[in-house]
């Protein structure tokens, strides 16, 4: 089974400030992972993927994440946050080598940027 | 190109009652996956359907089918509605069936709400 985790349901930051959305992973296989992004009354925005080869993935809108095995993370960063990156963040997996296209979301990170 | 879409965007049903949700898929896309999201946290998985088979079922009970049809569209139906059911029903398309990372491309949901 997998599962993931992300700490903190709230994130503060200030407009130009450092963006860190912490996920972990749980799963017996190696991996695909993604982050979403979703805002207020809409469906879900992919902003990156790991699947295989470079552990740092960069994405839409200035952001990345970085795969650490060893530490089954998969954190998304943004070196300065802009006030329409406001919006719910989830992490999500899905066991690489399958043909099953499950995906395994967290409970989200809401991002709040104040100016 | 037009993304995924999905009818109707909200419906109110109260309890008892029957709720068929609609989603048409990317142009060439030829999966389907539908999500529940309740309020305040991720996607749970509900179906995926590939060339008109069911290819994948989360752990819902058996009130909740679905059916792929020869165009790719696809149909949630939910029976004998639960306060419970209230959620936000997405739907995802994907390309294909094959070992890839299925990038999944979603679409803006329907709101459900039971009453």
């Amino acid at each position: 089974a997998q599962s993931v985790t992300q700490l903190g349901s709230h994130v503060s930051v200030s407009e130009g400030a450092l963006v860190l959305l912490r996920c972990n992973y749980s799963s017996s296989v190696p991996p695909y992972l993604f982050w979403y992004v979703q805002y207020p009354n809409q469906g879900l925005q992919l902003l990156l993927k790991y699947t295989t080869g470079a552990t740092l993935v960069k994405g839409i809108n200035g952001f990345e994440a970085e795969f650490k095995k060893s530490e089954t993370s998969f954190h998304l960063t943004k070196p300065s946050a802009h006030m329409s990156d406001a919006a719910e963040y989830f992490c999500a997996v899905r066991r690489s080598g399958g043909s099953n296209y499950k995906l395994t979301f967290g409970k989200g990170t809401l991002l709040t940027v104040n100016p | 190109d037009a993304g995924v879409t999905q009818s109707p965007t909200h419906l109110i049903k109260t309890r008892g009652q029957h709720v068929t949700l609609r989603c048409s898929p990317i142009s060439g896309h030829k999966s389907v996956s539908w999500y529940q999201q309740v309020l305040g946290q991720g996607p749970q998985f509900i179906f995926q359907y590939y060339e008109k088979e069911e290819r994948g079922r989360g752990n819902f009970p058996d009130r909740f089918s679905a059916r792929q049809f020869p165009n790719y569209s696809s149909e949630l139906n939910v029976n004998a509605l639960l306060l419970g059911d209230s959620a936000l029903y997405l739907c995802a398309s994907s390309v294909g069936w094959d070992r890839g990372p299925g990038e999944q491309y979603f679409g803006p949901g329907t709101r459900l709400t039971v009453t």
